[in-house]
């Protein structure tokens, strides 16, 4: 079984720039997670999608990230402009079905964003 | 809301010796909590999950956790380490419902061969 796919695998921008990064999640998984991991921290939850309607994206700072999940499969984040405080990991997971109980997430490896 | 808190950002145990990691839970409702382990250059996989039932939780690789409501603790353990046990862990927690998986900071575990 194929895992929950990301790129690209680093990137490296100046502040004020924009930046996108793409996720694939597992075949036939419902709903899709992007996380971002600060150095030092625990992964904290930016946006949600069950299918390709948001659930949950209260964590995520709209005035400068946006997201989407066209045709419910696979999901673009993206960031406008850039902040020295974006740089961090951003972690994209899929889970089978809406989150519940012991519900499991499978995440990629993730991309490095460093914002100079 | 339900938050966990990881106590120790790095443990460092020698090869064969146990390993304890520890996670405190809050929550005002019964929670779900799950350790996941992250490898260098690798995303989180799940380790184990507790859920409803037995209070000792078993999961891959040797490790296993004990839920304690009464200390509102869900340590890891492994009776014996081994160098492929090198990684950050996390603790999380996940409320009734369809509620986000809020983790802890993590702990790094390294082991002296």
């Amino acid at each position: 079984e194929a895992g929950v796919a990301q790129s690209p695998r680093y990137k490296i921008i100046e502040k004020r720039q924009s930046v996108a990064f793409w996720c694939n999640p597992i075949s036939g998984h419902a709903t899709l997670y992007w996380y971002q991991q600060i150095l030092g921290q625990g992964p904290k939850l930016l946006i949600q999608f069950q299918n390709n309607g948001v659930v949950d994206d209260s964590q995520l700072p709209k005035d400068r990230f946006s997201a989407e999940r066209l045709k419910g499969v696979d999901s673009t984040l993206k960031i406008q402009p850039a902040k020295l405080e974006d740089s961090a990991v951003y972690l994209c997971a899929s889970s089978l079905t809406i989150p519940r109980e012991g519900e499991k997430l499978f995440f990629g490896s993730g991309t490095q964003l460093s914002v100079l | 809301a339900q938050s966990v808190t990881q106590l120790g950002s790095h443990v460092s145990v020698s090869e064969g010796a146990l390993v304890l990691l520890r996670c405190n839970y809050s929550s005002s409702v019964p929670p779900y909590l799950f350790w996941y382990v992250q490898y260098p250059n690798q995303g989180l996989q799940l380790l184990l999950k507790y859920t409803t039932g037995a209070t000792l939780v078993k999961g891959i690789n040797g490790f296993e956790a004990e839920f304690k409501k009464s200390e509102t603790s869900f340590h890891l353990t492994k009776p014996s380490a081994h160098m492929s046990d090198a990684a950050e862990y996390f603790c999380a927690v996940r409320g009734l419902g369809n509620e986000k998986l809020t983790f802890g900071t993590g702990t790094r575990l390294t082991i002296i061969p």
